[in-house]
């Protein structure tokens, strides 16, 4: 199983700020790797598959990049509405699997 | 409207079963394979269960393999989750999740239904 481990754990950013995430998994998962934002109360929403592509309707201020084990998820400039949990997904192999979650929070 | 509406949620005692219905509409169901994430009280997205377009093939996390099954009915657009021996681990909301492309392993979730709660407890 590939086990991804996401940093930091909790975010504190102003907005207008830039917030910088991290998946990193345990093997390489060439560019299989998926954002997903999840608001509380809700479901989650896809924001990034395959490493760098945006899902569609997801603003450009969020983007994605990196490769085999170590990934980024960019947002560009904090809006209030960003401030949400993000999870990154493998799906590489079986079994799918997902981060712990990055909690960006207003500072 | 793309839709994805889960039902069958409840409280149920330790050991005991329940099936979770997922109804799909606004898509071509049967090229898309589906899957089902839970989520325990307060903590992160745990991947349980998919399968296939035409439901030959299934896949299961460890967690859960041997006591639930997923199978799906295309004439309906429904996909289940057979949920045996439950556990109070087993305790979370259940989101069913369609894949953003069809007839592949195109395994990222664009769709998810709002889930269906599932307590376990004496």
């Amino acid at each position: 199983e590939i086990v991804l481990t996401q940093s930091p754990a909790t975010l504190s950013l102003s907005p207008g700020e830039r917030a910088t995430l991290s998946c990193r998994a345990s093997q390489s998962v060439n560019r299989y790797l998926v954002w997903y934002q999840q608001k509380p109360g809700q479901a989650p929403r896809l924001l990034i598959y395959d490493a760098s592509n945006r899902a569609t309707g997801i603003p450009a201020r969020f983007s994605g990049s990196g490769s085999e084990t170590d990934f980024t998820l960019t947002i560009s400039s904090l809006d209030p509405e960003d401030f949400a949990v993000y999870y990154c997904q493998h799906r590489s192999s079986w079994p799918l699997t997902f981060g712990g979650g990055t909690k960006v929070e207003i500072k | 409207e793309v839709r994805l509406l889960e039902s069958g949620g409840g409280l149920v005692q330790p050991g005991g079963s329940l099936r979770l219905s997922c109804a799909a509409s606004g898509f071509t169901f049967n090229i898309y394979g589906m899957s089902w994430v839970r989520q325990a009280p307060g903590k992160g997205l745990e991947w349980i269960s998919a399968i296939s377009g035409s439901g030959d093939r299934t896949y299961y996390a460890d967690s859960v393999k041997g006591r639930f099954t997923i199978s799906r009915d295309n004439s309906k657009n429904t996909v289940f989750l057979q949920l045996n021996s439950l556990r109070a681990g087993d305790t979370a909301i259940y989101y069913c999740a369609k894949p953003g492309r069809p007839n592949g392993d195109y395994w990222y979730f664009d769709l998810w239904g709002r889930g269906t709660v599932v307590t376990v407890s004496s």
